[in-house]
């Protein structure tokens, strides 16, 4: 299994809503990430998990609130949004060990369409 | 990360080859380069990535200069399917290479004409 899965593919909350945005990966990748893109913009890190544990958020605003309860899931809480966090939301995962043999590139999803309403 | 220059946008024609250049004139030695490429309505996808020699797999070749403050990824013969917005990334991983933050930045817009 080489696919990052995530779910739903598309979603529509409105601004006082709870909603939570899943990705999975089988492929054994210690470190998970969330990115979001906006509309003809680059994808933004958001947040890093290694190993499980939060190792990077990029100044997230607290609406914004992951998880990741094992190796293989990693979830994205979504709470008070506002419209202008509509965008494309985006899991990753790669290795953690650096491993000059092989290929250490990330594994991206096809992300969740959010649209705050 | 530093800092990569790519053309905002590049034309090709179906079955011919494609060079989308990238400049890293602030590239450090044990920065690799990385190509990624997003297809319409997709998550980025991995293309290619070397330190100081070429680079070649089924998907790309990847030319990278000596000096290394420029590379250029070669599609030999590009499809409809090969039209994405492709980024060129420098990735530091020879501070011992725990996890390591990936950061886009806005890439080249490939056109490919039928």
């Amino acid at each position: 299994d080489t696919e990052v899965t995530q779910t739903p593919k598309h979603l529509v909350m409105g601004m006082t809503n709870k909603k939570s945005l899943k990705c999975e990966q089988h492929m054994g990748h210690r470190a998970m990430y969330w990115y979001k893109q906006k509309a003809k913009k680059p994808p933004e890190l958001m947040f890093v998990y290694s190993y499980e544990k939060l190792s990077i958020n990029e100044s997230v605003p607290s609406r914004f609130s992951p998880e990741c309860p094992n190796s293989s899931l990693l979830n994205l809480h979504l709470h008070a949004l506002q419209p202008e966090d509509s965008a494309l939301y985006l899991c990753a995962s790669s290795q953690v060990i650096r491993d000059r043999t092989r290929r250490y590139g990330y594994t991206f999803g096809s992300g969740t369409r959010l649209t705050v309403v | 990360d530093a800092k990569t220059t790519q053309p905002n946008s590049m034309e090709s024609n179906e079955e011919e080859p494609v060079h989308l250049p990238c400049n890293h004139s602030t590239i450090s030695g044990t920065d690799y380069i990385h190509w990624y490429r997003q297809l319409p309505s997709q998550g980025p996808e991995y293309v290619i990535h070397g330190l100081t020699s070429n680079v070649n797999n089924r998907m790309a070749s990847l030319a990278i200069a000596e000096d290394r403050k420029s590379s250029t990824l070669i599609l030999h013969r590009a499809t409809l399917r090969d039209a994405a917005v492709y980024y060129c990334i420098l990735r530091d991983v020879g501070s011992g290479g725990s996890n390591y933050k990936l950061t886009f930045g806005k890439g080249t817009l490939l056109t490919v004409n039928p």
